[in-house]
């Protein structure tokens, strides 16, 4: 079936230095886009969101951007901290489905 | 107080038993989900509720029984266990389609 998948499982990020975690996604009837970050033994966490219509969104220090045209998601984080050690996940929601596909995942580890 | 809550947080059960995992949300959302997270993070939906009906049922053996006896809850019954039941089982519930928010998981250990 269709899903959401990211392109690097682990990525190394120096403290201070800015993240970028990238996505492709395959289903073009989404229009529905999150990122949540998911820390050592807890559940996933929301982060931002976006919807179809729009192709930048910017957070506290995170920005995600969407490219529709060639099914591209990217969450970008400002002056990583060691607190944004953690796994995180891009996920879409087709509409009129009730539920959300997540891709596998990216590791980021922040270095002192 | 907790948006997502389930209990217990971790299970440690033997073949062939069978278990339960609750989930209660105070949020006032009208759908609720069970994922599952296996041993490499893949998080996979299981079930989706939207005022206590079931909506999404993704191809989940029949050992699994969600029940939603009202719209703040959201059970997970399991029968006969197998070793491959083993992983973290999250809760999550979310406004009709949007934003999800996730309990913090039970990790089930089939031994």
């Amino acid at each position: 079936g269709e899903s959401v998948g990211l392109h690097l499982p682990t990525l190394s990020v120096q403290e201070g230095d800015n993240s970028i975690i990238n996505c492709a996604y395959s289903n073009s009837a989404s229009d529905y886009f999150i990122w949540y970050k998911q820390e050592s033994g807890k559940g996933p966490q929301f982060i931002i969101d976006i919807r179809s219509n729009m192709d930048k969104r910017q957070g506290q220090r995170v920005t995600v951007l969407l490219n529709k045209t060639v099914k591209h998601l990217s969450l970008q984080i400002a002056a990583t901290q060691p607190g944004d050690s953690a796994v995180y996940f891009c996920a879409e929601n087709k509409d009129g489905d009730y539920k959300l596909s997540f891709g596998a995942g990216t590791t980021v580890t922040v270095r002192a | 107080d907790t948006a997502v809550s389930q209990t217990p947080k971790y299970l440690v059960t033997q073949m062939g038993n069978d278990k339960s995992i609750k989930c209660e949300q105070n949020l006032g959302h009208d759908t609720m989900y069970w994922y599952k997270q296996d041993s490499k993070k893949f998080l996979k939906i299981m079930f989706s509720y939207n005022n206590k009906e079931l909506i999404i049922n993704e191809t989940v053996p029949n050992r699994f029984s969600p029940k939603s006896p009202d719209k703040a809850h959201l059970n997970l019954h399991i029968n006969s266990l197998e070793l491959g039941d083993s992983a973290v089982y999250f809760c999550a519930s979310s406004q009709s389609r949007g934003r999800a928010f996730f309990g913090q998981g039970t990790r089930l250990t089939v031994v």
